[in-house]
């Protein structure tokens, strides 16, 4: 399968913990997408990637969060001293960039904060 | 502030018939506009997206209608079908700037054979 990869697939914590998620996207897509899914909501934007560089940060990215994707290929979010409000579904997306704007999903993290 | 406005919330359709959602945005400087399908806990899947330059896009039983003077997008799925049934959402983005989405609130569909 080459689609992108989210691990894990589910997450359950206790408030204050950290958690990191990583997401695998599609093999030489240049443009890495996370988004934040509440439920009965669309996707919320949070952040991305063009290569290793963090291009843009949403507002909704609170200093608890930071992502990162070293060397222009896997990426990893984590969240720092989780709080109830953090518990959602986190979603990465990848796109080939260079006049190429579809993004594919992975299936996405499933956090609960308890 | 929503940046993309979908309804209705959920539908309700016969199998064969006809699913329409639509979406409605204030941001001009907007120039691509996908829609997803979403099953329960999965991710988005991309149905079909348009760009302003065109009026419609016809790929399969789904079809995206543009309006730009109205800034208005709709989908319609043809011959529904109770496989259909899934949540779908809007989105829109501005290209040159990152390409970031900005997703409606989802249509939750509902096909009754």
């Amino acid at each position: 399968d080459t689609g992108v990869s989210q691990d894990p697939r589910h997450k359950i914590t206790k408030r204050g913990q950290n958690v990191t998620f990583r997401c695998d996207p599609i093999s030489e897509h240049n443009r890495l997408y996370w988004y934040r899914q509440t439920l009965g909501q669309g996707p919320e934007f949070l952040t991305y990637f063009q290569n290793e560089a963090q291009l843009e940060k949403s507002r909704l990215l609170s200093d608890r969060f930071s992502a990162e994707r070293p060397k222009g290929s896997f990426s990893t979010l984590e969240i720092q001293r989780t709080e109830q409000g953090d518990s959602a579904m986190y979603l990465c997306a990848s796109s080939p960039g260079q006049g190429v704007y579809e993004q594919y999903f992975g299936p996405g993290t499933r956090l609960t904060v308890t | 502030q929503q940046q993309v406005k979908q309804s209705p919330q959920s539908l309700i359709v016969q199998k064969g018939g006809i699913s329409i959602i639509n979406c409605a945005y204030e941001n001009t400087a907007f120039d691509y506009f996908p829609w997803y399908q979403q099953f329960p806990g999965k991710g988005p899947a991309l149905l079909i997206a348009i760009r302003p330059d065109v009026s419609e896009k016809k790929e399969g039983r789904f079809t995206i209608s543009f309006n730009k003077s109205a800034k208005q997008f709709s989908l319609h799925i043809m011959d529904s079908q109770p496989g259909d049934s899934a949540t779908y959402f809007c989105a829109a983005s501005i290209r040159a700037t990152g390409n970031q989405f900005y997703f409606g609130t989802g249509t939750s569909l509902t096909v009754i054979p």
